[in-house]
Protein backbone atom coordinates (compact mmCIF):
# COMPACT_ATOMS: atom_id res chain seq x y z
CA UNK A 1 0.00 0.00 0.00
CA UNK A 2 1.27 3.66 -0.74
CA UNK A 3 0.24 4.74 2.44
CA UNK A 4 -2.02 7.86 2.95
CA UNK A 5 -1.07 10.59 0.20
CA UNK A 6 -1.40 14.06 0.71
CA UNK A 7 -1.36 17.05 -2.02
CA UNK A 8 0.01 19.16 -2.23
CA UNK A 9 3.05 18.23 -0.40
CA UNK A 10 4.19 22.68 -0.53
CA UNK A 11 1.62 25.61 -1.35
CA UNK A 12 2.60 29.24 -1.11
CA UNK A 13 -0.76 31.93 -1.89
CA UNK A 14 -1.94 34.69 -1.20
CA UNK A 15 -4.21 36.72 1.73
CA UNK A 16 -7.55 35.95 0.66
CA UNK A 17 -7.04 33.07 -1.75
CA UNK A 18 -9.03 29.76 -1.83
CA UNK A 19 -6.94 27.08 -0.74
CA UNK A 20 -7.68 23.21 -1.25
CA UNK A 21 -6.22 20.37 0.17
CA UNK A 22 -6.38 16.85 -0.91
CA UNK A 23 -6.05 13.42 0.88
CA UNK A 24 -6.36 9.59 -0.26
CA UNK A 25 -6.51 7.58 2.55
CA UNK A 26 -5.43 3.76 2.58
CA UNK A 27 -7.62 1.66 1.06
CA UNK A 28 -9.98 -0.11 3.43
CA UNK A 29 -9.61 2.33 5.97
CA UNK A 30 -12.91 3.55 7.58
CA UNK A 31 -11.81 6.40 9.73
CA UNK A 32 -9.87 9.29 8.01
CA UNK A 33 -8.85 12.70 9.99
CA UNK A 34 -7.53 16.54 9.22
CA UNK A 35 -4.61 17.81 11.64
CA UNK A 36 -2.80 21.30 11.71
CA UNK A 37 0.77 21.70 13.13
CA UNK A 38 2.35 24.71 14.05
CA UNK A 39 5.13 25.19 16.78
CA UNK A 40 3.09 27.63 18.86
CA UNK A 41 -0.05 25.15 19.25
CA UNK A 42 1.65 21.83 18.03
CA UNK A 43 -0.77 18.98 16.70
CA UNK A 44 -4.59 20.22 16.33
CA UNK A 45 -7.28 17.70 15.55
CA UNK A 46 -9.29 19.52 12.83
CA UNK A 47 -11.99 17.12 12.00
CA UNK A 48 -12.98 13.21 11.32
CA UNK A 49 -14.87 11.31 8.85
CA UNK A 50 -16.24 7.68 9.78
CA UNK A 51 -17.53 5.90 6.42
CA UNK A 52 -17.52 9.21 5.00
CA UNK A 53 -19.53 10.92 7.35
CA UNK A 54 -18.07 13.67 9.18
CA UNK A 55 -18.33 12.80 13.32
CA UNK A 56 -16.44 15.94 15.28
CA UNK A 57 -15.54 19.04 13.45
CA UNK A 58 -15.22 21.14 16.91
CA UNK A 59 -11.18 21.61 15.84
CA UNK A 60 -12.20 23.42 13.01
CA UNK A 61 -11.01 27.48 14.27
CA UNK A 62 -14.12 28.67 12.10
CA UNK A 63 -16.40 29.10 8.73
CA UNK A 64 -13.68 29.58 6.92
CA UNK A 65 -12.78 26.38 6.95
CA UNK A 66 -14.16 23.10 5.75
CA UNK A 67 -13.56 19.57 5.39
CA UNK A 68 -15.67 16.92 2.66
CA UNK A 69 -15.21 13.69 1.90
CA UNK A 70 -17.44 12.59 -0.97
CA UNK A 71 -15.97 8.40 -1.00
CA UNK A 72 -13.91 6.37 0.63
CA UNK A 73 -10.74 7.09 -1.00
CA UNK A 74 -10.89 11.00 -1.54
CA UNK A 75 -10.84 13.81 0.96
CA UNK A 76 -10.52 17.64 1.07
CA UNK A 77 -10.07 20.40 3.34
CA UNK A 78 -10.46 23.89 2.25
CA UNK A 79 -10.06 27.57 3.31
CA UNK A 80 -11.56 30.29 1.85
CA UNK A 81 -10.24 33.05 2.30
CA UNK A 82 -6.77 31.85 3.49
CA UNK A 83 -5.16 34.22 6.06
CA UNK A 84 -1.32 34.25 6.86
CA UNK A 85 -2.20 32.77 10.68
CA UNK A 86 -3.40 29.74 8.51
CA UNK A 87 0.17 29.22 7.39
CA UNK A 88 0.85 25.45 9.25
CA UNK A 89 1.63 21.56 8.24
CA UNK A 90 -1.72 20.02 7.20
CA UNK A 91 -1.62 16.14 7.78
CA UNK A 92 -4.14 13.85 6.95
CA UNK A 93 -4.21 10.70 8.59
CA UNK A 94 -6.26 7.27 8.41
CA UNK A 95 -6.91 4.30 10.21
CA UNK A 96 -9.18 1.17 10.39
CA UNK A 97 -11.31 -0.63 12.88
CA UNK A 98 -9.96 -3.74 14.51
CA UNK A 99 -9.83 -5.78 17.84
CA UNK A 100 -7.44 -4.84 20.54
CA UNK A 101 -3.94 -5.44 19.16
CA UNK A 102 -4.89 -5.46 15.84
CA UNK A 103 -2.48 -3.16 13.22
CA UNK A 104 -5.76 -1.87 11.48
CA UNK A 105 -6.59 0.68 14.91
CA UNK A 106 -3.35 1.95 14.02
CA UNK A 107 -3.26 5.84 12.92
CA UNK A 108 -1.10 6.33 9.50
CA UNK A 109 -0.30 9.60 8.71
CA UNK A 110 0.26 11.51 5.28
CA UNK A 111 3.39 13.51 4.44
CA UNK A 112 1.25 16.49 5.45
CA UNK A 113 1.03 19.94 2.80
CA UNK A 114 3.21 23.09 4.04
CA UNK A 115 0.78 26.42 3.65
CA UNK A 116 1.72 29.45 3.36
CA UNK A 117 -0.04 32.08 3.12
CA UNK A 118 1.57 35.67 2.25
CA UNK B 1 -10.30 17.56 27.80
CA UNK B 2 -7.53 14.78 29.05
CA UNK B 3 -4.30 16.18 28.05
CA UNK B 4 -0.74 14.69 27.52
CA UNK B 5 2.81 16.43 28.46
CA UNK B 6 6.24 15.52 27.71
CA UNK B 7 9.36 17.90 27.66
CA UNK B 8 9.93 19.80 25.08
CA UNK B 9 14.31 18.51 24.43
CA UNK B 10 16.47 16.43 24.84
CA UNK B 11 20.03 16.37 23.72
CA UNK B 12 22.37 13.04 24.39
CA UNK B 13 25.57 11.14 22.77
CA UNK B 14 25.51 8.73 19.89
CA UNK B 15 25.93 5.54 21.43
CA UNK B 16 24.19 6.31 24.72
CA UNK B 17 20.59 5.52 25.46
CA UNK B 18 17.92 7.71 25.66
CA UNK B 19 14.92 8.39 27.54
CA UNK B 20 11.54 10.02 27.03
CA UNK B 21 9.22 10.57 29.73
CA UNK B 22 5.25 11.69 29.01
CA UNK B 23 2.39 11.91 31.75
CA UNK B 24 -1.31 11.86 30.69
CA UNK B 25 -4.70 12.31 33.26
CA UNK B 26 -6.85 10.15 31.07
CA UNK B 27 -7.73 7.54 33.47
CA UNK B 28 -9.36 4.95 30.80
CA UNK B 29 -6.56 5.01 28.24
CA UNK B 30 -6.49 1.93 26.15
CA UNK B 31 -4.09 2.21 24.07
CA UNK B 32 -0.70 4.69 24.42
CA UNK B 33 1.64 5.51 21.34
CA UNK B 34 4.94 6.52 20.07
CA UNK B 35 4.83 8.14 17.06
CA UNK B 36 8.93 9.88 15.29
CA UNK B 37 8.53 13.07 13.12
CA UNK B 38 11.57 13.33 11.00
CA UNK B 39 11.98 16.87 9.19
CA UNK B 40 9.46 17.56 6.70
CA UNK B 41 7.79 14.36 7.04
CA UNK B 42 4.40 12.89 8.53
CA UNK B 43 4.32 11.20 11.85
CA UNK B 44 5.68 8.06 11.55
CA UNK B 45 4.03 5.65 14.29
CA UNK B 46 7.04 3.53 16.15
CA UNK B 47 5.13 1.37 18.86
CA UNK B 48 2.32 0.95 20.92
CA UNK B 49 1.28 -0.60 24.35
CA UNK B 50 -1.87 -1.80 25.49
CA UNK B 51 -3.20 -0.32 28.83
CA UNK B 52 -2.92 -3.72 30.42
CA UNK B 53 0.96 -4.43 29.82
CA UNK B 54 3.58 -2.61 31.95
CA UNK B 55 6.11 -3.10 28.94
CA UNK B 56 6.79 -4.05 25.48
CA UNK B 57 10.17 -4.17 23.75
CA UNK B 58 10.89 -3.96 19.95
CA UNK B 59 14.80 -4.39 18.76
CA UNK B 60 16.09 -1.00 20.45
CA UNK B 61 12.97 0.51 21.85
CA UNK B 62 11.61 -0.51 25.40
CA UNK B 63 8.21 1.11 26.27
CA UNK B 64 7.69 1.24 29.91
CA UNK B 65 3.99 2.02 31.34
CA UNK B 66 3.09 3.24 34.74
CA UNK B 67 -0.68 2.96 35.02
CA UNK B 68 -0.60 4.08 38.13
CA UNK B 69 0.96 7.58 37.87
CA UNK B 70 -0.09 7.66 34.14
CA UNK B 71 3.58 7.89 32.97
CA UNK B 72 4.79 6.57 29.73
CA UNK B 73 8.36 6.54 28.44
CA UNK B 74 10.49 5.54 25.57
CA UNK B 75 14.08 4.10 25.54
CA UNK B 76 16.18 4.07 22.95
CA UNK B 77 19.51 2.14 23.79
CA UNK B 78 22.23 2.76 21.33
CA UNK B 79 20.89 5.82 20.27
CA UNK B 80 22.54 6.60 16.79
CA UNK B 81 22.11 10.15 14.74
CA UNK B 82 19.39 9.02 12.93
CA UNK B 83 17.51 9.11 15.74
CA UNK B 84 17.17 12.61 16.18
CA UNK B 85 13.99 13.93 15.31
CA UNK B 86 10.71 14.62 17.44
CA UNK B 87 9.18 11.83 19.41
CA UNK B 88 5.29 12.14 20.37
CA UNK B 89 3.58 10.57 22.86
CA UNK B 90 -0.49 10.03 22.36
CA UNK B 91 -3.11 8.04 24.25
CA UNK B 92 -6.64 6.68 23.13
CA UNK B 93 -9.07 6.66 25.74
CA UNK B 94 -11.83 4.17 26.18
CA UNK B 95 -14.84 4.67 23.80
CA UNK B 96 -12.82 7.40 21.75
CA UNK B 97 -12.02 7.74 18.29
CA UNK B 98 -8.90 9.44 18.91
CA UNK B 99 -5.89 10.10 19.93
CA UNK B 100 -4.46 13.04 21.92
CA UNK B 101 -1.16 14.03 21.00
CA UNK B 102 1.65 15.65 23.56
CA UNK B 103 3.29 18.72 21.62
CA UNK B 104 6.40 16.63 21.22
CA UNK B 105 10.34 15.69 22.74
CA UNK B 106 12.89 17.10 20.41
CA UNK B 107 15.94 14.62 20.49
CA UNK B 108 19.03 15.91 19.46
CA UNK B 109 21.71 13.08 18.97
CA UNK B 110 25.55 14.19 18.29
CA UNK B 111 28.61 12.44 17.38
Amino acid sequence: DAGVIQSPRHEVTEMGQEVTLRCKPISGHDYLFWYRQTMMRGLELLIYFNNNVPIDDSGMPEDRFSAKMPNASFSTLKIQPSEPRDSAVYFCASRGTGGAGSGANVLTFGAGSRLTVL
Amino acid sequence: GEDVEQSLFLSVREGDSSVINCTYTDSSSTYLYWYKQEPGAGLQLLTYIFSNMDMKQDQRLTVLLNKKDKHLSLRIADTQTGDSAIYFCAERGSGYSTLTFGKGTMLLVSP
